[in-house]
């Protein structure tokens, strides 16, 4: 079955460190890939998607490529931020009827120290 | 922009007892829904996919009958956890799929329910 595999946390950063966080994939066919982030008791926002190979999905300075030869897509930030303190999701969705039926990761809690 | 309401947000509720969670779709018509739990400091998994006007389809392991899903209209889902017990206790969350540009899909969350079963 599909399954989603993330770098194992915490990750501890000061400001302005260079942040990347592993994301790998299994799944059959050409799934969809997504970053979501999930802020202290709050739902999930939609960091960043990107549904093909090398599609590159970008957002307030958070980026992440589709490879499909590693089937890979991490997360990666150049400077992070204090407010960027929070838990992260990487996660696929397969096409067809089942698209947004997601597997997620196993989250990664990110901690930024000023 | 398109958005996804649960209700209650946290709810307390005693062993033994039922508590229905609501997922609404705000401004879009959604024939698909699924339903996720969160336990402490883990990931989420799906319990099922919700479909409107047919049954939903749980996932390996969760049972129908504790977890009941209704979902009568394109913008309303329910999940009603029956006879809840205190391993009950969990952030459940729901998500939305609609259409947009005419061909592509895209998933709504909405904020998330805390269930406490004292």
């Amino acid at each position: 079955g599909d399954s989603v595999t993330q770098m194992e946390g915490p990750v501890t950063l000061s400001e302005e460190a260079f942040l990347t966080i592993n994301c790998t994939y299994t799944a059959t066919g050409y799934p969809s890939l997504f970053w979501y982030v999930q802020y202290p008791g709050e739902g999930l926002q939609l960091l960043l998607k990107a549904t093909k190979a090398d599609d590159k999905g970008s957002n307030k300075g958070f980026e992440a490529t589709y490879r499909k030869e590693t089937t890979s897509f991490h997360l990666e930030k150049g400077s992070v931020q204090v407010s960027d303190s929070a838990v992260y999701f990487c996660a696929l969705s397969t096409g067809g009827t089942s698209y947004g039926k997601l597997t997620f990761g196993q989250g990664t809690i990110l901690t930024v120290h000023p | 922009g398109a958005v996804v309401s649960q209700h209650p947000s946290w709810v307390i509720c005693k062993s033994g007892t039922s508590v229905k969670i609501e997922c609404r779709s705000l401004d879009f018509q959604a024939t698909t829904m699924f339903w996720y739990r969160q336990f402490p400091k883990q990931s989420l998994m799906l319990m099922a996919t919700s479909n409107e006007g047919s049954k939903a389809t749980y996932e390996q392991g969760v049972e129908k009958d504790k977890f009941l899903i209704n979902h009568a209209s394109l913008t309303l889902s329910t999940l009603t956890v029956t006879s809840a017990h205190p391993e009950d206790s969990s952030f459940y969350i729901c998500s939305a799929r609609t259409w947009t540009d005419g061909s592509r899909n895209t998933i709504y969350f909405g904020e998330g329910s805390w269930l406490t079963v004292v």
